[in-house]
């Protein structure tokens, strides 16, 4: 019964290969979201869906790509991953309107 | 956008005694504030939030008061025990904007 979920939970891999994170959300919530964590603990916003559509797209570069196959899961896919890139990821839901947005565990991402 | 700044970055209390954390924010349209609290290593979790239309908010121990004149609200924690011991993170977005945006974070550390 998880509202907010993301594997993988850890992921340690070598700098410049590719990987992916999923998140899913069973809240019926139209909006998802993706924050970068570093060791400062700043919630730092990449991207925000709203019914499969890109809505807020920071300032990232563009080896990190986000897809939204339904309004209930978030995907993040990273091409050739640096050092900068570890962190930990979160995503998140927030229902239609201004709302408490709910997070996911986190994905531990450590770049070798 | 909106700019929310914390203050201060990090505060330590005796068990038993009030901590109080304040938060600033920029954006006269902001009307919802929520506070979030992280555990080490979880996930950040709503513990309280408030909306422009009332000055104070309370949840057992804890509370929120607003002051839209000044664009500053506080978390007042009471009689805080070790288990308060976390990251808090204040946010604020004004009405339907999909975006949070989170204050840096303050490290609360509750002394037995």
């Amino acid at each position: 019964d998880t509202a907010v979920s993301q594997t993988p939970k850890y992921l340690v891999t070598q700098m410049g290969n590719d990987k992916s994170i999923k998140c899913e959300q069973n809240l019926g919530h139209d909006t998802m979201y993706w924050y970068k964590q570093d060791s400062k603990k700043f919630l730092k916003i990449m991207f925000s869906y709203n019914n499969k559509e890109l809505i807020i797209n920071e300032t990232v570069p563009n080896r990190f790509s986000p897809k939204s196959p339904d309004k209930a899961h978030l995907n993040l896919h990273i091409n050739s991953l640096e050092l900068g890139d570890s962190a930990v990821y979160f995503c998140a839901s927030q229902p239609a309107g201004v709302g408490t947005q709910y997070f996911g565990p986190g994905t531990r991402l450590l770049v070798l | 956008g909106e700019n929310v700044e914390q203050h201060p970055s990090t505060l330590s209390v005796q068990e038993g005694d009030s901590a109080v954390i304040k938060c600033t924010y920029s954006d006269s349209a902001s009307n919802y504030f929520p506070w979030y609290k992280q555990e080490l290593g979880k996930r950040p979790q709503l513990i309280i939030d408030i909306r422009s239309n009332v000055g104070e908010k309370k949840d057992q121990r804890i509370a929120v008061t607003l002051n839209k004149t000044a664009k500053h609200f506080s978390l007042h924690i009471t009689e805080t025990q070790p288990e308060d011991s976390a990251v808090y993170f204040c946010a604020a977005t004004p009405e339907g904007n999909n975006r949070l945006a989170f204050g840096k974070g303050n490290q609360v550390v509750v002394i037995p």
